[in-house]
């Protein structure tokens, strides 16, 4: 059965104050580890998808990153408009469904 | 830029009633699915649902629960009869192919 599993759960940061959040995962034949964004009361907002170890994608602020066994979010100078949760998965084998982990809440402020 | 739409935005029913939530996919999408998120839980799959059949379903999607795509945009979950324990957002998503899944923003369901 596959899992995920987020750390930190909780990650208060300063404006400007890079850091990065974790995603470790167990999954029998790795198809996508995927990074999404979630807002309060909104659905989940699509990042990235990584496919294989040593693969890196950005977009702004963000930078994703994935070994054989973990994946990380890097974001650099973050601004409060980047606070949000932010929720990992992962899809293997032949199956289609995605398995989140319960994900990082991340606040920025001034 | 298209999104996936839901509606309703929030539904309120009585226990043991039967509810229908909907979902317009973006045009190009041919992979659907359901998922749930009971509040502060972890996002869970329901169902996934491609050329018109149920490709995959979790064993939350038992006999009360059933999806349907009846006229080529719309793809609705049904549940026949709703318990305490369905009350959760409900999200649709979508892919053109079957590694991209775009959410919806979700029909919160409160079963009273």
């Amino acid at each position: 059965e596959d899992q995920v599993t987020q750390s930190p759960e909780a990650l208060r940061l300063q404006e400007g104050e890079s850091s990065s959040l974790n995603c470790s995962y167990t999954v029998s034949g790795l198809r996508g580890l995927f990074w999404y964004r979630q807002d309060p009361g909104k659905g989940p907002e699509f990042l990235f998808t990584l496919y294989s170890a040593g693969e890196e994608k950005e977009k702004e602020r963000l930078k994703a990153t994935l070994t054989k066994k973990e994946s990380f979010l890097h974001i650099t100078a973050p601004k409060p408009e980047d606070s949000a949760t932010y929720l990992c998965a992962v899809r293997s084998g032949t199956a289609s469904k995605l398995t989140f982990g319960t994900g990082t809440r991340l606040q920025v402020t001034l | 830029e298209p999104e996936v739409t839901q509606t309703p935005s929030h539904q309120v029913t009585q226990m043991g009633q039967e509810v229908i939530l909907r979902c317009v996919p973006i045009s190009n999408h041919l992979y659907f699915y359901w998922y749930r998120q009971i509040l502060g839980q972890k996002v869970e799959f329901l169902v996934s649902f491609y050329n018109n059949e149920i490709s995959e379903k979790s064993e939350i999607f038992d006999d009360q629960f059933s999806v349907e795509r009846p006229d080529g945009s719309n793809f609705t979950l049904k549940i026949r009869s709703t318990k305490l324990e369905d009350s959760a957002m409900y999200f649709c998503a979508g892919g053109p192919w079957d590694n991209e899944q775009f959410f919806g923003p979700g029909t919160r369901l409160t079963v009273l």
